[in-house]
């Protein structure tokens, strides 16, 4: 089955340690988003790929980068993660153009802890 | 601007019962509306869609919502819930930015079914 698939699905790091958390995706799609959801909140947009072009949501941190080799797989690095970085990470992807609505399908998540 | 409010945070319901999830948006222009449900360390499934046409959507596992343009309103219901039914849900509204639609999303309500 076409699928959004995230690496790992549990992540604990150090505080400061960079850490790289994984997205992939069979179905093709022209662009892919990474979401930070706390506890208890709904998703906020991180920031999204389309095609190659990268687009930064305003209040997104520095501290979060991300990076599209090609266009099934995209990473989300965060470069020094803070206890606040705690946090379920969702990534998606969708088949934009065209002008019409284009569906957007979650993966499973990757759940980081911080110490 | 657009925004969803979710009306409950948390809805605790009896197994059989009737449910109402409430949500609620604000938006200039027309919009898509969607409801996600999203399961203990789990990503978002998508469980229905407005876009166009009738008002009534129905979607998976039962669940169906009626868009309501002079309310602004887009509540969730299923008439007889199950154990199973428990998750969190989350209403979302999308707009057009920057060539793609961007969800924005509520801040979720816990169902939580008894027995």
């Amino acid at each position: 089955d076409a699928m959004v698939i995230q690496n790992p699905r549990y992540q604990v790091t150090q505080f400061g340690k960079p850490v790289t958390l994984s997205c992939s995706q069979t179905l093709n799609h022209n662009v892919m988003y990474w979401y930070q959801q706390k506890s208890s909140q709904a998703p906020k947009l991180l920031f999204h790929y389309y095609d190659k072009d990268f687009n930064n949501e305003a209040d997104t941190p520095d501290n979060f980068q991300s990076r599209r080799p090609n266009t099934s797989f995209c990473f989300l690095d965060i470069r020094s993660p803070g206890l606040g970085d705690t946090a379920m990470y969702l990534c998606a992807t969708s088949r934009e153009g065209g002008g019409s609505y284009n569906e957007q399908f979650f993966g499973p998540g990757t759940r980081l802890t911080v110490l | 601007a657009q925004s969803v409010t979710q009306l409950d945070s948390q809805v605790p319901v009896f197994e059989e019962a009737p449910v109402e999830l409430r949500c609620n948006y604000s938006s200039s222009v027309s919009v898509y509306l969607f409801w996600y449900v999203q399961y203990p360390n789990q990503g978002l499934q998508l469980l229905l869609k407005y876009l166009s046409g009738s008002t009534l959507v129905k979607g998976i596992n039962g669940f169906e919502a009626e868009f309501n343009k002079s309310q602004t309103s887009f509540h969730l219901r299923k008439p007889s819930v199950h154990i199973s039914d428990t998750a969190e849900y989350f209403c979302a509204v999308s707009r057009v930015s920057g060539g793609y639609n961007k969800l924005i999303f509520g801040a979720g309500t816990r169902l939580a079914v008894h027995p």
